[in-house]
């Protein structure tokens, strides 16, 4: 069964400042979709990057850009020149591609502390 | 709509009671998805639909849960003689497309609802 791993509960940047946040996945599948998706305080889940695992190239998305390595199962996101209001929870998600169950499996979350 | 609708927002249910949570997506996706999540925790899957077939149930705790689609639109969660441990925010969202990725508009995207937040007493 696949599993979305993130082993860091609460991370804080200062504002203009870079962070990174991490996630590894497990699957024997080879043709998947990531994403990394915020969820502000009390309001919708949106999304923030996708990746494809057939692609090599890193997704970027302005501020926003992913460090995926397929090898490793790792697709970490970083935030550049933070700001107050990237503060919110980030999960971690994974959808497989093929035909069968397309549900998405999501981490525990990264809540994101944004200091000015 | 513009974007997936849910309600109600908040529902407060005594233990033993029955609910009835709505979910109205966005309109002509065909993929809808309900989702549990638990304080401080991520999402967990509940039950998927492609249109109004619900093909994939296994995430839905027990049979106190049902779910159902009907028209292949708005869908409702029903949760039957509830329980403290259900209390949670149900999450649905849609998606355009079903299959991986023969569609060149299929990003994978999921657009979410703000949520039903359930207190069990």
């Amino acid at each position: 069964a696949q599993t979305v791993t993130q082993s860091q509960p609460e991370m804080s940047v200062q504002e203009a400042e870079t962070v990174t946040l991490s996630c590894t996945y497990d699957t024997s599948e080879s043709d998947y979709y990531l994403f990394w998706y915020k969820q502000p305080p009390s309001r919708q889940m949106i999304l923030v990057i996708r990746q494809e695992a057939y692609k090599q190239q890193n997704a970027t998305e302005n501020r926003f850009s992913v460090n995926f390595q397929k090898a490793a199962k790792s697709f970490s996101l970083k935030i550049s020149d933070s700001q107050l209001g990237d503060a919110a929870m980030y999960f971690c998600a994974y959808r497989r591609t093929t035909s069968g169950t397309y549900k998405y499996i999501f981490g525990t979350g990264t809540r994101l502390k944004v200091l000015a | 709509g513009a974007g997936v609708s849910q309600s109600p927002r908040y529902k407060v249910a005594k233990r033993g009671q029955d609910v009835a949570l709505r979910c109205d997506p966005i309109s002509g996706h065909v993929s809808l998805f309900w989702y549990q999540q638990a304080l401080g925790q991520g999402p967990e899957f509940l039950t998927y639909f492609q249109n109004e077939a619900q093909l994939d149930k296994s995430g839905l705790p027990s049979d106190r849960f049902f779910a159902e689609r009907p028209e292949g639109s708005v869908s409702t969660l029903k949760i039957q003689r509830t329980q403290q441990e259900d209390s949670a925010v149900y999450l649905c969202a849609s998606s355009r497309h079903t299959s991986g990725r023969a569609h060149p508009a299929n990003t994978g995207e999921l657009f979410f609802g703000e949520g039903s937040r359930l207190t069990v007493l």
